[in-house]
Formats: structure tokens, sequence, C-alpha cells
């Protein structure tokens, strides 16, 4: 079965500190691995967007790196800043280019002062 | 640019009636997507359409849901009749090239509430 998880299902951190958050998946055939960010009451945002042959990605202070062969991916942020507080969704696209994508839960960040 | 538009942004109705949700996606994006998001989970496909054409309508429940894109730009989805289960919010995204590598553009969503 198609599935993404990821953990930890929510996160508090202080301002200015680093966080990582973790994606696996189990989806075949595996197109590609997106981030979103999604702040409360919004639609997502996309982050990154890998590819198989890629394994790290850069978006300012997001960084999401990607391992195939372990299907995992995490996204690690830099110096947090409060609007870094918001739902971090991994997702993944299988099926070819046309293929649907599978998101995941999400991680629920909060960063504070 | 205009990003993703929908309307209205909250709905509030009680189960058996019809509701109907509008988006209007950025312009010159072929590909528009439905999706269905419950509270602390990430959105579920509902309705995939390449200009006109409804490409995956799999998870659309069609007892009660249907779609349209007639122009091949903005689209509606309606609920006939909600259940209290409807009770989610409701998010529209486009992009430009259909799924493939092409960066998806969301909505800030429709939230629905069924009394």
């Amino acid at each position: 079965k198609n599935q993404v998880e990821q953990s930890p299902q929510s996160l508090i951190i202080l301002e200015g500190k680093n966080c990582t958050l973790q994606c696996n998946y189990t989806v075949s055939p595996f197109s590609n691995l997106r981030w979103y960010k999604q702040d409360t009451g919004r639609g997502p945002v996309s982050l990154t967007i890998m590819t198989f042959s890629e394994n790290t990605k850069s978006n300012g202070r997001y960084t999401a790196t990607l391992d195939a062969d372990t299907k995992q991916s995490s996204l690690h942020i830099t110096a947090s800043q409060l609007s870094d507080s918001a739902s971090y969704i991994c997702v993944v696209q299988y099926g070819g280019s046309q293929g649907n994508l599978i998101f995941g839960k999400g991680t629920k960040l909060s960063v504070k002062p | 640019e205009a990003g993703v538009v929908q309307s209205p942004r909250y709905k509030i109705i009680e189960k058996k009636q019809p509701v109907a949700f509008w988006c209007n996606p950025i312009s010159g994006h072929n590909t528009l997507y439905w999706y269905l998001q419950n509270l602390g989970q990430g959105p579920e496909l509902l309705i995939r359409y390449e200009n006109e054409e409804a490409v995956d309508d799999s998870q659309l429940p069609k007892d009660r849901f249907s779609a349209e894109r007639l122009k091949g730009v903005d689209s509606t989805l309606k609920i006939q009749p909600a259940e209290l289960g409807d009770s989610a919010v409701y998010l529209c995204a486009s992009s430009l090239d259909g799924a493939g590598q092409g960066i998806q553009y969301f909505g800030a969503g429709t939230r629905l509430s069924v009394l």
C-alpha cells in the first residue's frame, strides 16, 4: 500500500533553533518528493521538489534531503523564525509524470519566542 | 499575478442541504485539482481536470458530489445533499502542465461546516 508517514506529529522549538522533520514513504513507482508548508487557514505552499536523482535541495533556510534507497526524506529548518510556525507536509508523486500525489499528515511546528 | 482564488472562505449549512464551492485557477494553468482536507490530515484528491476533461475522478463520491469545469478555466464543486461527515476544508489547486513535475498552487480553501 502506498503510504507517506511523517514524524514527529508535532514539535515545539525556540526561535533561532534548528529542527529536522522526517518523512518515510512506501510508494512505488516513485516519481518525486515534495515538501509543502501550510499556514493555519491557508493552502499548502511548495517548498521543494526532488526527483530520484537528487539528494538535497535548498530553499532559503529550508533544506530537504532524499535517500531513495531507504525511502526517507528530511526537511531541515535553520535558525527558525516565528513565521516558520506551520504544518509541513511531505508529498510523494508516484506512477510516472502524470501520476497522483500522496500527502502525509504533516508535522505541526510551533516556534516560540 | 493573482493566485488561486476560492469562494466562499467559510460555509455553514444544515445537513441534507446543497452547497457549492467555486475556484478560479491561476491564469494559463491547464490542470485543476479539488482536494478534501480533514483536520490534522493531509489533502486527499477528489478530482483532477486537464482543461475541461476530468482525467481522474476515482476518489469523488459520485452519489452526492459533482464537479464541472465547462470552459477549462474556473470550476465548481457541488455536494447534494451534504452530510455531517462532509465537514472539512475543500482545497482547489492548479498547475501549469499537469501532475508531472509541475508545482501545484493551492487556494486558501473553503471551510465547510455541516450542522
